[in-house]
């Protein structure tokens, strides 16, 4: 596609429901990032994969907090038994395996934990 | 990964060029300098990056000093469609994981 997409654009769950958010990518693109942003604060770094291997997990902040790639293309970020301070809009974003001439970021997804 | 510094808003004339700073005094030999910014409602857009020569885009342009230890992003024109957040980052050609860590950004407010 000519961007990034993910779905839902806004999500809100009561307290303990588990959560999926999607991401799909630029066709072609090895590398993709999923992204967590409180209001009012710059973006944190959740997750990386190459292809289907996930690289990186070093920020998702529990282990409620899944996510996978399993064809290397769309991923899913799941969180389980959602708190208040999951509460965050939830970016993705794809490149070239270097990503040396930047990454492109998705709408992201506005999840509200009631 | 080296941090940056930037100050936390500033304000420019429509038509007027905007030049924002960013400090990364401890950036290393081979470490890149990127900037994106976010629209309200919007992901990030990459703008544009360096190493160490001054660049010069479609969108922008980034003047980095001699001694890297500092850079000036500048919108020649800026419209009121740029007024955004933008952020400074820095990010070595080396991590494997090619993550870009944000800071909080400056947030520039073009006036009519």
């Amino acid at each position: 596609g000519a961007g990034v997409s993910q779905s839902p654009r806004y999500k809100v769950a009561k307290r303990g429901q588990d959560v999926a958010l999607r991401c799909d990518p630029i066709s072609g693109h090895v590398s993709l990032f999923w992204y967590q942003q409180a209001l009012g604060q710059g973006p944190e770094f959740l997750t990386y994969f190459q292809n289907e291997a996930q690289l990186d997990k070093s920020g998702l902040p529990s282990d409620r907090f899944f996510a996978e790639r399993p064809e290397g293309s769309v991923s899913t970020l799941k969180i389980q038994r959602t708190q208040q301070e999951d509460s965050a809009v939830y970016l993705c974003a794809s490149s070239t395996r270097t990503g040396t001439r930047g990454y492109t970021f998705g709408s992201g997804t506005r999840l509200t934990v009631v | 990964d080296a941090k940056t510094t930037q100050p936390t808003s500033m304000d420019c004339a429509e038509g007027r060029a905007a030049n924002l700073p960013c400090n990364h005094s401890t950036i290393s030999g081979n470490e890149y300098v990127y900037w994106y910014r976010q629209i309200h409602s919007q992901g990030p857009q990459y703008i544009i990056h360096g190493l160490k020569n001054n660049e010069t885009n479609e969108m922008a342009s980034l003047i980095i000093t001699e001694d890297r230890k500092s850079s000036t992003l500048i919108l020649p024109h800026a419209t009121l469609r740029d007024t955004a957040v933008y952020y400074c980052i820095v990010r070595s050609r080396m991590d494997s994981s090619y993550k870009l860590i944000f800071g909080s950004g400056t947030r520039l407010l073009v006036r009519p």
